[in-house]
């Protein structure tokens, strides 16, 4: 059983289209962390988010951690080829290892 | 700037072979850990190190060891390989202790296939 959930599984979209994906758990994280993974490479971190509520933005991306700490979205406005990736999420808490999501596949078709 | 290093990049074993999977980071991390990844399965922790001397079991520790004898370097052990064991493996480092907001630096991974 995944402690976190990731939806969609797969995405494919044009260039320029709007996108939302989700992270998901029944349990409290005190952090929620995004990494994008390109083919060949390991997970390169996105943002960190702490804070129930909390908004980050990163260019064209914004992550958001639900009030009770239990979710997570991205969207990206706008996606270009170069957004293409599996996006992972991972929840933390102290004293505790990381757990990742099964993760998004993106593609963004030009 | 090397941050995390594996070695070898792709490994292909015949079943029962043992072999060691090479990891090493120059960024004085306390924390390592080694993952597998399964199409579908994310990233599952296999074992994980929090300094020298001190490793313990992750979520799927069965068929591999570990060990940390400097802060520089976590080499994973196959011991004796099985087509399950068929994954590709990643090494991360990071500042801090389990669980802390800073971010995991990995290494490109290990592509690991057992006939």
């Amino acid at each position: 059983t995944q402690l976190l959930e990731q939806s969609p599984q797969f995405l494919s979209i044009q260039e320029g289209e709007n996108l939302t994906v989700y992270c998901n758990s029944s349990s409290v994280f005190s952090s929620l962390q995004w990494y994008r993974q390109e083919p060949g490479e390991g997970p390169v971190l996105l943002v960190t988010v702490v804070t129930g509520g909390e908004v980050k933005k990163l260019k064209r991306l914004t992550f958001q951690f639900g009030d009770a700490r239990k979710d997570s979205s991205l969207h990206i406005t706008a996606a270009q080829p170069g957004d293409t990736g599996l996006y992972l999420c991972a929840g933390g808490r102290r004293g505790q290892n990381f757990v990742f999501g099964p993760g998004t596949r993106l593609s963004v078709l030009p | 700037n090397a941050g995390v290093t594996q070695t070898p990049k792709f490994q292909v074993l015949k079943t029962g072979q043992s072999m060691t999977l090479q990891c090493a980071q120059d960024m004085n991390h306390e924390y390592m850990s080694w993952y597998r990844q399964d199409p579908g399965m994310g990233l599952r922790l296999i074992h994980y190190s929090v300094g020298a001397g001190i490793t313990d079991q992750g979520e799927v520790p069965n068929g591999y060891n570990v060990s940390r004898s400097t802060t520089e370097d976590f080499p994973l052990r196959l011991l004796s390989a099985a087509p399950s064991q068929t994954s590709v493996y990643f090494c991360a480092s990071s500042y801090g202790d389990r669980g802390s907001n800073q971010p995991q630096h990995f290494g490109d991974g290990t592509r690991l296939s057992i006939l």
